[in-house]
């Protein structure tokens, strides 16, 4: 069993609507989540990270965090074509490595 | 955001050759930098793990004395592909993080080996 896992999509949503990018952990002992876009041709740039059970909310972007369920997910409210990238997700375990999903692809339609 | 850079951006190189790619640190002392690669369409693969003036620890299959990793100060980490082949064609990315910091991506490097 893959340690994180993610749907790899595409989804597909309108311009204005909310994306959920959910994201799934193997292990119970995971301490912090990330999440990081990834434009075609570019390098992952970090967008969020979350440490405690909850939502944490920055802009357009809301993370939230279920350890019981081990479910961390992205939300992306009024979504912008500009929002086309890929998400990875990515766990960080107690011996301080950090796993990635392979990524779910959005594409936000004009 | 912390801002690490990567050096070169893009590489041509011959078979057989060999290629060095530096990753830095620009804002921040980086305890430990780790070096991924990715192919069209995939996600990222984890190469190795390295720490300042320790041995790099390498991801099973990843060959030790292909990818040559040197993590030489607290801000510079280098990665040497040796007797490059076509298949080492790949994207090349570098990260680096501080205790209680993220890990940061530099904006990678595209080799091709021709």
């Amino acid at each position: 069993q893959k340690e994180v896992e993610q749907n790899s999509g595409p989804l597909s949503v309108p311009e204005g609507a909310i994306a959920s990018l959910n994201c799934t952990y193997s292990d119970r002992v995971s301490q912090s989540f990330f999440w990081y876009r990834q434009y075609s041709g570019k390098s992952p740039e970090l967008i969020m990270s979350i440490y405690s059970n909850g939502d944490k909310e920055d802009g357009r972007f809301t993370a939230q965090l279920n350890k019981a369920s081990q479910y961390v997910s992205l939300l992306i409210r009024d979504s912008q074509p500009s929002d086309s990238a890929t998400y990875l997700c990515a766990a960080r375990y107690n011996n301080n490595d950090m796993r990635f999903g392979a990524g779910t692809r959005l594409t936000v339609k004009p | 955001g912390a801002v690490v850079s990567q050096h070169p951006s893009w590489v041509i190189c011959k078979s057989g050759t060999s290629v060095k790619i530096e990753c830095r640190s620009l804002d921040f002392q980086a305890t430990t930098m780790f070096w991924y690669r990715q192919f069209p369409k995939q996600s990222l693969m984890l190469m190795a793990t390295s720490n300042e003036g320790s041995k790099a620890t390498y991801e099973q299959g990843v060959e030790k004395d292909k990818f040559l990793i040197n993590h030489a100060s607290l801000t510079l980490s280098t990665l040497t592909v040796t007797s490059a082949h076509p298949e080492d064609s790949s994207f090349y990315i570098c990260s680096a993080e501080a205790v209680g910091v993220e890990q940061y991506f530099g904006p990678g490097t595209r080799l091709t080996v021709t």
